[in-house]
């Protein structure tokens, strides 16, 4: 069954320092996703994507993320500048569709990244 | 704002029994509920969902329960098998107008399925 790709799957960083999370969706899927769970938190949206632009973001996707399809494949969050608060579980997910009626997102195993 | 509520973390069941885990909501404008799974190391994977408009929905052994008037949803598990011990979460779907949705999910129960 095809499978979300994410890369790496832990990352540590320094407070201050640009991360970037990668994720290869599933390849005729055309809508996707970033979510992220801090430890004993429930799993929060984060921002969608589809057509090469952002569809919805929530309030914590401010200006410090950002993401990105750079080629057919690739789907990247970026985080300009790490804060403590930003140490969590990253989940990229992808669907078929807009909504789940028929097309359940897909999630990967995450990138665990632990700013110190 | 909690607007899935799964408020037990966690619930140890014994094998061969029934499992069953709650979810509250409380925005009554999601339109379809979903319950994922989630293994240690590994990502949410899609379980079983219902229909906002359905009272129940089955697939082999899992079966979703939902409560519109209570706005409560539950998932039944049985047998309960070892394999079955992971976090499940409970996630609502909003529509948000022209063709999109959002996803909002609960905290997760952690169930442990006892040999």
């Amino acid at each position: 069954e095809p499978e979300v790709t994410q890369t790496p799957s832990h990352q540590v960083t320094q407070m201050g320092q640009e991360v970037i999370l990668r994720c290869v969706p599933i390849s005729n899927h055309l809508y996707f996703y970033w979510y992220r769970q801090i430890l004993g938190q429930k799993v929060e949206f984060l921002v969608s994507f589809y057509n090469n632009e952002i569809s919805e973001k929530s309030e914590i996707f401010d200006d410090q993320f950002s993401v990105e399809r750079p080629d057919g494949s690739n789907f990247t969050l970026k985080i300009r500048s790490t804060k403590l608060e930003d140490s969590a579980m990253y989940f990229c997910a992808s669907r078929a569709t807009r909504s789940s009626y028929n097309s359940p997102l897909h999630f990967g195993n995450g990138t665990r990244l632990t700013v110190t | 704002d909690q607007q899935v509520k799964q408020n037990s973390p966690s619930l140890s069941v014994q094998e061969g029994r029934i499992s069953i885990l709650n979810c509250d909501y409380t925005n009554s404008m999601f339109d379809y509920f979903l319950w994922y799974k989630k293994y240690p190391a590994e990502g949410p994977t899609f379980l079983i969902s219902i229909s906002s408009i359905k009272d129940k929905n089955e697939d082999g052994r899992f079966t979703v329960f939902l409560n519109k008037s209570a706005k409560h949803l539950s998932l039944h598990i049985v047998p309960s098998q070892p394999g079955d011990s992971a976090v499940y979460f409970c996630a609502g779907q909003l529509p948000l107008g022209a063709g999109s949705y959002q996803l909002t999910f609960g905290k997760g129960t952690k169930l442990s399925v006892i040999p």
